[in-house]
């Protein structure tokens, strides 16, 4: 398995509340991405980064922000805490870009399960 | 925007039997189409990628196919086993954004 992880694994948080999940990786990959996977909704690319300092937004970013200072650390931070961002939020990681034509897969954390209450 | 769909939602079978799994989009201008499997509580782990200019990949006992001109890819799973219970989720890239199904949840009886 690749060597990802994410911190919390589950957390109980109330609206307005500031979050920051943490998302950890030994295998020195440049990508790195932030999912959200909702019920009917499957998963959706918050944020990606392509290196330290270096990120994008992705399909659902609204209400969410991320950093990169290490290149093994991603986080991501709810500024304000709804309802609507409980989930379950993704960590996951690739050598090259995912979004081209390069033969590339994303290798996925465990995730981590956020209630806002 | 992209949507993909998958159907069914939720599938069981008898172990030993072969199926297939379908996912469908509707932009054809794709540029890879990927299948995942996820276990409860766990994150996904790819199965087969397949790059736009193909028609299949095959892994041991699954094969994928793609028509990119019809908008569908297919996974079969040749001889299953009660192991292979999980959901099994497509993916493709179109532009600079991954597009997912919501999946089909695989029971496999033994």
């Amino acid at each position: 398995d690749a060597g990802i992880t994410q911190s919390p694994r589950h957390k109980v948080t109330e609206t307005g509340t500031p979050v920051t999940l943490r998302c950890h990786q030994t295998e020195n990959h440049r990508y790195m991405y932030w999912y959200r996977q909702d019920p009917g909704h499957g998963l959706r690319l918050i944020h990606y980064s392509y290196g330290v300092k270096d990120t994008d937004k992705g399909e659902v970013s609204d209400g969410y922000s991320v950093s990169r200072s290490k290149t093994e650390d991603f986080l991501l931070t709810l500024e304000s805490a709804t309802s609507s961002q409980t989930s379950v939020y993704f960590c996951a990681i690739s050598e090259q870009g995912a979004f081209s034509f390069n033969i590339e897969t994303q290798y996925f954390g465990p995730g981590t399960r956020l209630l806002v209450l | 925007k992209q949507e993909v769909t998958q159907i069914p939602a939720a599938l069981s079978v008898p172990e030993g039997e072969n199926l297939v799994l379908n996912c469908s989009f509707t932009d054809s201008a794709i540029y890879n189409l990927q299948w995942f499997r996820q276990d409860p509580g766990k994150g996904l782990t790819s199965l087969l990628l397949i790059q736009s200019s193909q028609r299949e990949q095959t892994s041991g006992r699954l094969n994928a196919s793609l028509d990119k001109s019809s908008g569908r890819s297919t996974l079969y799973i040749a001889a299953s086993q009660p192991g292979d219970s999980a959901t099994y989720l497509c993916a493709v890239v179109t532009g600079n954004q991954f597009y997912f199904g919501t999946g089909t949840s695989l029971t496999v009886i033994p």
